[in-house]
């Protein structure tokens, strides 16, 4: 597509569930990041796939958090048993080499 | 550790003055990128600069990339409403590969 697609937009759920949220990058991009913010503020770095290399997991804040990408393309990342400080914008970027970011328009969770 | 951090946090300001936010850091960047993000919306990559002491000129936005590649500096002259929004710094670190830092966020407010 012509920009990077979240999905979904808005999400809001129970403590102790499962989440999955999802992100469409831009076709010929080999590198998808994501990244987590709070209320507007600086971004956090969560974890980052280059090409087939093994994604980059530094930035994940507990074992509760997981990504895949399929295929080079489609990322999912995963929050199990949600808690309240989970609340947040996840954002999902891609580039090619050398260049800046394109994001996505975000998926902002609220745990409830 | 924040590795990037910006000033002011928070800047509200009259149609037609001008402002400069800044971006400094201890640690020695290869590039540094500057994004503007607006409510509900990704960060959008306005500039990246890579030379120390290089300036660019984006209209009526000034960005300057320290000597030392440590800091940056965005100047915007006679701000216009359309210039409200959060902007972030961003910059990869020497040696490092694509894996960007964002900075702690200006929140830019321009009455008219």
């Amino acid at each position: 597509g012509a920009g990077v697609s979240q999905s979904p937009s808005n999400k809001v759920t129970e403590k102790g569930k499962d989440v999955e949220l999802r992100c469409d990058p831009i076709s010929g991009h080999t590198a998808l990041y994501w990244y987590r913010q709070s209320l507007g503020q600086g971004l956090e770095f969560l974890i980052y796939f280059q090409g087939n290399s093994a994604p980059d997991k530094s930035g994940l804040p507990s074992d509760r958090f997981s990504a895949e990408r399929t295929g080079g393309s489609v990322s999912t990342l995963t929050i199990q048993r949600t808690q309240q400080e989970d609340s947040a914008v996840y954002l999902c970027a891609s580039n090619k080499q050398g260049s800046g970011y394109t994001f996505g328009s975000g998926t902002r969770l609220t745990v409830v | 550790t924040q590795l990037l951090e910006q000033s002011p946090q928070f800047l509200s300001i009259q149609e037609g003055e001008n402002l400069t936010v800044y971006c400094n850091s201890s640690s020695v960047f290869s590039s540094l990128q500057w994004y503007r993000q607006e409510p509900g919306e990704g960060p959008v990559l306005l500039v990246t600069v890579v030379t120390g002491g290089e300036v660019k000129k984006l209209k009526r936005l000034t960005f300057q990339f320290g000597d030392a590649r440590k800091d940056s500096s965005l100047h915007i002259t006679a701000a216009q409403p359309g210039d409200t929004g959060l902007y972030l710094c961003a910059g990869a670190l020497r040696g490092g590969y694509q894996k960007v830092t964002f900075g702690t966020g200006t929140k830019l407010q321009v009455i008219p």
